[in-house]
């Protein structure tokens, strides 16, 4: 298995423009999570969909930031336009039901010039 | 408003001592609870759990107790290995209606331990 897949690593890019993240989770789980780690906040939440459907989104900062997950297969997270602030590493996540723990990616290291 | 607290940024411990990193919450909702360990350059990876009906889980040399009554866990980690060094986060979680655990974290615990 896998695991959770994430790209790019690192994306480095100039504000004002748009950066999309992209998350494949583990097969078979119904679950996918956003987060965003930063030396302030920590690990927070951003927005989690359930069997594809965004459930809790009342992490997503600001309007700039939008998520989809099209597929069990695929999700994306997008910031347009990008911002300085925005630097941080950004995580996916994947969750089976009946499973206790999150499983998560390996990351994408972000930062906005 | 944080509802996990990991108040130790970071902890510093010998070789072959016991590591203990403490974690608040203030949720009383919370009935899991969950201790990810972190290198740098990689995603955080599932550690240990206990649920709210225990007080105490073991695995290995690693051990989590449960004080409902104070909010409070911790983690131990007997004897402490320098592969142990890592970022500690402590996470929370209590059953949503949408059937998905939706977990709450601390910002973690630098431990270092020291050959």
């Amino acid at each position: 298995d896998a695991g959770v897949i994430q790209s790019p690593r690192h994306e480095v890019t100039e504000m004002g423009q748009e950066v999309t993240l992209r998350c494949k989770p583990i097969s078979g789980h119904n679950s996918l999570f956003w987060y965003r780690q930063t030396m302030m906040r920590g690990l927070e939440l951003l927005i989690y969909f359930n069997n594809n459907v965004p459930i809790d989104d009342s992490g997503m900062p600001e309007d700039r930031f939008s998520a989809k997950m099209p597929n069990a297969s695929f999700s994306t997270l997008k910031i347009q336009p990008s911002e300085p602030r925005d630097s941080a590493v950004y995580f996916c996540a994947s969750w089976a039901s009946g499973s206790g723990e999150q499983f998560f990616g390996p990351g994408t290291r972000l930062t906005v010039l | 408003d944080q509802q996990v607290k990991q108040n130790s940024p970071s902890l510093s411990v010998q070789e072959g001592r016991i590591s203990i990193l403490n974690c608040d919450y203030t949720n009383s909702m919370f009935d899991y609870f969950l201790w990810y360990k972190k290198y740098p350059a990689e995603g955080p990876t599932f550690l240990i759990s206990i649920s709210s009906i225990k007080d105490k889980n073991e695995d290995g040399r690693f051990t989590v107790f449960l004080n409902k009554s104070a909010k409070h866990l911790s983690l131990h980690i007997v004897p402490s290995q320098p592969g142990d060094s890592a970022v500690y986060f402590c996470a929370a979680s209590g059953h949503s209606g949408a059937g998905s655990y939706q977990l709450t974290f601390g910002k973690g615990t630098k431990l270092s331990v020291i050959p």
